[in-house]
């Protein structure tokens, strides 16, 4: 089955700019996931998107923002851009278990969308 | 607050030795532990997790609770083993907290 896609695999921004990122997930998972990745800060999770509703959230400011659609597809934005948003950012998708269930956690990585800010 | 530490940046084996990365990790709750590899120019993707008590690649990774740590380990390291290795605790919403990873180098 194919894998987590995500578009654009690379961007060049300027500072103040905003932009939008796009993560399809495997087929039939509900959970979307977003990181940076960062050679200083290493893998930050930013927000977890289940069923179209925000989960969970990472300590990153309001200029990071996610939505994720019915067909579980999801966009993250970042607005008003600054040269440290430069980052790898991931998006990987799961079953996403509810509630207490752990049964389906593990996640699935795309391959990034490499942002540059200049 | 959640805290991982792996505290080798670069660990370098000869092939046929054993491997140990270690990872500490401070979580309230409790988590579930992950450790997710990343080989060169390949996805992030997941390595083993302690739930399922399995032996992947023949590593295998212990929870001690008493010292909140979930060492991976392999009794004899292969030169495909040479990747980027993260540590991760994770909650029920698919919510990681990846360590800043440890780069084994396996040397022929």
């Amino acid at each position: 089955k194919a894998g987590v896609t995500q578009t654009p695999r690379y961007l060049i921004k300027t500072r103040g700019q905003q932009v939008t990122l796009s993560c399809s997930p495997i087929s039939g998972h509900r959970s979307v996931s977003w990181y940076q990745q960062t050679p200083g800060q290493g893998l930050q999770f930013l927000f977890e998107y289940f069923s179209e509703t925000q989960r969970n959230k990472g300590n990153f400011p309001g200029r990071f923002s996610g939505r994720q659609f019915s067909n579980s597809r999801s966009e993250m934005n970042v607005s008003t851009l600054e040269l440290g948003d430069s980052a790898l950012y991931l998006c990987a998708s799961s079953l996403g278990g509810v509630g207490g269930s752990r049964l389906n956690t593990e996640a699935f990585f795309g391959q990034g969308t490499r942002l540059t800010v200049v | 607050a959640q805290r991982v530490t792996q505290p080798e940046k670069l660990l370098s084996v000869f092939k046929g030795a054993p491997v140990e990365l270690k990872c500490n990790y401070s979580y309230s709750g409790s988590p579930e532990l992950f450790w997710y590899v990343q080989y060169s120019r390949q996805r992030l993707q997941l390595l083993l997790r302690h739930i399922s008590r399995e032996s992947i690649k023949g590593f295998t990774a212990d929870l001690n609770k008493g010292e909140t740590s979930f060492h991976l380990k392999k009794p004899f390291a292969q030169e495909e083993d040479s990747a980027m290795y993260y540590c991760a605790p994770g909650d029920n919403f698919n919510k990681f907290y990846f360590g800043s990873g440890t780069k084994l180098n396996v040397k022929p």
